[in-house]
């Protein structure tokens, strides 16, 4: 079955600070990988995914994600973070054929301090 | 562009009661889907279409009842609400077969089961 894990539940990072954020997923083929954002009372928006090829996809608002199969890992980073990245994100893994059902992870919580 | 459109936002039931969650997406999307989101647990399917007049069940489907008897709009029902229905509820719609990825999300409905 698939999963998903995200092990960190809370992040704090300070404005214009490196940021990463773990995700690690369980999936026997190669899976399709996503990370969605949701900022405070809204739904989820894509930032990027990866379906196959490169296996550094970039995505909106600066982010990129790297894909590493041996650690069965797709990790979001950022150069610089600003006060309007503080959210809640999320990653998720679908399937060829899996009409586009995703698994979510639990989600990290991201502030930024000024 | 209004998107993907959730009513009502809010909702506050008591035990036993009955209500019905509307989604509505003006992007001709075949697919849509209904997930729950709680905290620590991130978002779980209850259940999902993938055309008009079509549903099936998710992860968490117990409880619900759906209906898409036209393709812009999706139903969720409660029949007879707990208080673990508890939750905020997304909508989300894609496009169809052969399109891999993103989903375009509502903002959302929080509803608290007394």
């Amino acid at each position: 079955a698939q999963s998903v894990t995200q092990p960190d539940i809370h992040i704090t990072v300070s404005e214009g600070a490196s940021l990463e954020l773990r995700c690690n997923y369980s999936y026997g083929a190669t899976p399709y990988l996503f990370w969605y954002v949701q900022s405070p009372g809204q739904g989820l928006q894509l930032l990027l995914k990866y379906f196959s090829g490169d296996t550094l996809v970039q995505g909106i608002k600066g982010f990129e994600a790297e894909f590493k199969r041996s650690q069965s890992s797709f990790n979001l980073r950022k150069p610089s973070v600003h006060w309007s990245d503080a959210a809640e994100y999320f990653c998720a893994v679908g399937r060829s054929g899996g009409y586009n059902k995703l698994i979510f992870g639990a989600g990290t919580r991201l502030a930024v301090h000024p | 562009n209004a998107g993907v459109t959730q009513t009502p936002k809010f909702r506050v039931l008591k035990t036993g009661q009955s209500m019905t969650l509307l989604c509505a997406q003006d992007m001709n999307h075949e697919y849509m889907y209904w997930y729950r989101q709680d905290p620590g647990m991130g978002l779980r399917l209850i259940h999902y279409s993938v055309g008009e007049g079509t549903t099936a069940k998710g992860e968490v489907p117990d409880g619900y009842n759906v209906s898409r008897l036209k393709k812009q709009n999706f139903l969720l029902g409660l029949e007879s609400a707990a208080p673990s229905q508890t939750s905020v509820y997304f909508c989300a719609s894609s496009r169809g077969q052969g399109v891999i990825g993103e989903l375009f999300f509502g903002e959302g409905s929080r509803l608290t089961v007394l």
